[in-house]
């Protein structure tokens, strides 16, 4: 079956510097891989999509990769700021449906 | 655009009790999706709804696990004879159709089972 795992230490910065999360997947060719924004007690927010024939896509201070040969997107939080603070979701769409990883908590320190 | 909003928020039941959760999408998205999340893990699609009609469900849902879409429009989750094991956030998303893969989520219903 389709997995799909991300760092599951927390990430600890500085402000200011960049943040960088990583998401791996096996056992399956998704078109496209979205993430997620979650704060305590609350739904996911969408962030970013990217599709298979994008290698990177940006959004302000946001930047994704997506490597279909390793099977892995990274995530980059630039400038990084204390309200940054979240758990950050990746997920794969299958069927319209979403599979997801465990979540990276980061940490931003003024 | 009023955003996913679930109902209630929190549940408190005993073992055993059935619950019953409620959720109202964004007006005019035709797929609506229940996920359940545990601490420190993702969510885990539980069933997905295309207009009324329930299109897949999960081997998670258990034969105590029941959804609804009776109109299309907002959705109800039933789990009956509810055990620990059932403590989780709920959350339902929903999306556009055709084309719109982004999901939208609500704030969850986090259930305590006693």
């Amino acid at each position: 079956s389709q997995k799909i795992e991300q760092n599951s230490e927390a990430l600890n910065i500085q402000e200011g510097k960049t943040a960088t999360l990583t998401c791996n997947y096996t056992n399956y060719s998704p078109a496209y891989l979205q993430w997620y924004r979650q704060d305590p007690g609350r739904g996911p927010v969408f962030l970013l999509l990217i599709r298979e024939n994008e290698k990177e896509k940006r959004k302000e201070r946001l930047k994704v990769t997506f490597d279909t040969t390793l099977k892995q997107s990274l995530f980059h939080i630039t400038a990084s700021q204390p309200a940054d603070s979240a758990t950050y979701l990746c997920a794969l769409v299958k069927g319209g449906k979403l599979i997801f990883g465990q979540g990276t908590e980061l940490s931003v320190k003024p | 655009d009023t955003g996913v909003s679930q109902n209630p928020r929190h549940k408190i039941t005993k073992r055993g009790q059935n619950v019953t959760f409620r959720c109202d999408p964004i007006s005019e998205h035709n797929r609506l999706y229940w996920y359940r999340q545990t601490l420190g893990q993702g969510p885990e699609f539980l069933t997905y709804f295309q207009n009324e009609a329930q299109l897949e469900k999960s081997r998670l849902l258990s034969d105590r696990f029941s959804a609804e879409r009776p109109k299309g429009s907002f959705s109800t989750l039933e789990i009956q004879r509810t055990e620990q094991g059932d403590s989780a956030m709920y959350l339902c998303a929903s999306s556009l159709m055709p084309g719109q893969e982004t999901q939208y989520f609500g704030p969850g219903t986090r259930l305590l089972v006693l």
